[in-house]
């Protein structure tokens, strides 16, 4: 079964700053995408940024870009001159080949003023 | 292109009762996932309906139905509510091939009392 680690609870950033968010995953597939999703107070589930494990060249989306480690199944998010618009809880999650998405357990990002 | 919408917004019920709830997609996708999320057990796949077919089950009682109709929305049915059942529930739709962006709704916040 596939699983998701996201081992970091809480993190914080300096307005305009950089921070990097963790996320391990464990899989016997070969074929298979990668997704951070945002979720602000509103709870709505945005999409931040998708990778095909397929692909070796990271994906990038203006200020976000991931860091995908397919041996070391790493599959972390950076968010550079980070905005109070971050605030919100990342969910990393694992597109299966049937289809459903499995999600970690979520980091909950504070951006400071 | 207007986004996922899922009605209603809010629900309280109480035990033993049944609850429908119902989720309209972006036009044009044909696969519609149902997800529960709650601060116990994080986000969880419940099914996903493609082309009026269920596809695909997560590991959820039976109690935890639902359907898609021609138009691609769907409805989940929960029966005999239990309190565990209070959760948000959060339905995505995508074109439904492997690989493709899953866009989630608002979401329909239940309470069981």
């Amino acid at each position: 079964a596939q699983t998701v680690t996201q081992s970091q609870p809480e993190m914080s950033v300096q307005e305009a700053e950089t921070v990097t968010l963790s996320c391990t995953y464990d899989t016997s597939e070969s074929d298979y995408y990668l997704f951070w999703y945002k979720q602000p107070p509103s709870r709505q589930m945005i999409l931040v940024i998708r990778q095909e494990a397929y692909k070796q060249q990271n994906a990038t989306e203006n200020r976000f870009s991931v860091n995908f480690q397919k041996a070391a199944k790493s599959f972390s998010l950076k968010i550079s001159d980070s905005q109070l618009g971050d605030a919100a809880m990342y969910f990393c999650a694992y597109l299966s080949g049937a289809n459903n998405l499995f999600f970690g357990t979520g980091t909950r990002l504070t951006v400071i003023p | 292109k207007a986004g996922v919408t899922q009605t209603p917004r809010y629900l309280i019920k109480t035990r033993g009762q049944q609850v429908t709830l119902s989720c309209s997609p972006i036009s044009g996708h044909r696969s519609v996932s149902w997800y529960q999320q709650t601060p116990g057990q994080g986000l969880q796949f419940l099914f996903e309906y493609f082309s009026e077919t269920q596809r695909n089950k997560g590991n959820f009682p039976g109690r935890f139905s639902g359907r898609q109709f021609s138009n691609s929305r769907s409805e989940m049915n929960v029966s005999t509510l239990e309190l565990g059942d209070s959760a948000l529930y959060l339905c995505a739709s995508s074109f439904g091939k492997q690989g493709n962006d899953q866009y989630f709704g608002p979401g329909t916040r239940l309470l069981v009392l």
